[in-house]
């Protein structure tokens, strides 16, 4: 069972704010993950990274931006926030090692950004 | 393109009922097809993973079967129970090494009403 934690897990905050949404993991996964997922709609891929110093866009276009310094840290950041950014944030990672055809992404609890 | 289907959008039953849920998918390559389960303002859950080669898994009252011919998946629920309310996710992956590209449905949402 790996240790995902995602804060803060709940965030309001006015428009042109600087925020970065923290995601961390304790078990040494290489590969990490973000999404984006709107009420009652499918989980969208922003930003993954296969391990330190790297970083990619996902499939869906986002003015987020991401880091990975450490193993254990994926932080995003929005440099600039509206209200269009307001979403539920999943942050997900898949452990080294894994068995071809598998592969399975464990879930931080998720942070849920409104922008006003 | 890659597409996850999902049937019915929402449900309601009562508690000690069963259900199946339905998923449709139109993704290739096809790596293997996994059920989430995920409550309300939190994150997704696995409750089974099927590769091409396997036509059923089970996780407790959790039963998934899979038809890769036909691309369909289904999810039982035996007996379910109040807990059982959430979201219920259909994940296809479409690769077999290094990156996955997971394509994700957009979920039934049931309700285990007492």
């Amino acid at each position: 069972e790996a240790d995902i934690y995602q804060t803060p897990r709940y965030l309001v905050i006015g428009t042109g704010k600087k925020i970065t949404l923290e995601c961390s993991q304790t078990m040494g996964h290489d590969k990490m993950y973000w999404y984006q997922q709107d009420p009652g709609m499918e989980l969208h891929l922003i930003h993954y990274s296969y391990g330190v110093n790297s970083t990619e866009k996902g499939d869906l276009s986002s003015e987020s931006t991401v880091s990975r310094i450490r193993t254990e840290h994926f932080p995003l950041t929005l440099e600039s926030a509206r209200p269009s950014h307001t979403s539920q944030y999943l942050c997900a990672s898949i452990p080294p090692g894994h068995r071809v055809g598998y592969n399975e992404q464990f879930f931080g609890p998720g942070t849920r950004l409104t922008v006003l | 393109k890659n597409q996850v289907e999902q049937s019915p959008q929402s449900l309601i039953i009562l508690e000690g009922k069963n259900c199946t849920l339905q998923c449709n998918y139109t993704v290739s390559p096809f790596s293997n097809l996994r059920w989430y389960k995920q409550d309300t303002g939190r994150g997704p859950v696995s409750l089974t993973i099927m590769t091409f080669s396997e036509n059923t898994k089970s996780n407790g009252r959790y039963t998934a079967t899979l038809d890769a011919d036909t691309k369909q998946s289904s999810l039982h629920i035996t007996a379910s129970q109040l807990s059982d309310s959430a979201s219920y996710i259909c994940v296809v992956s479409a690769t077999n090494t290094g990156f996955q590209k997971l394509v994700f449905g957009t979920g039934t949402r049931l309700l285990v009403s007492p």
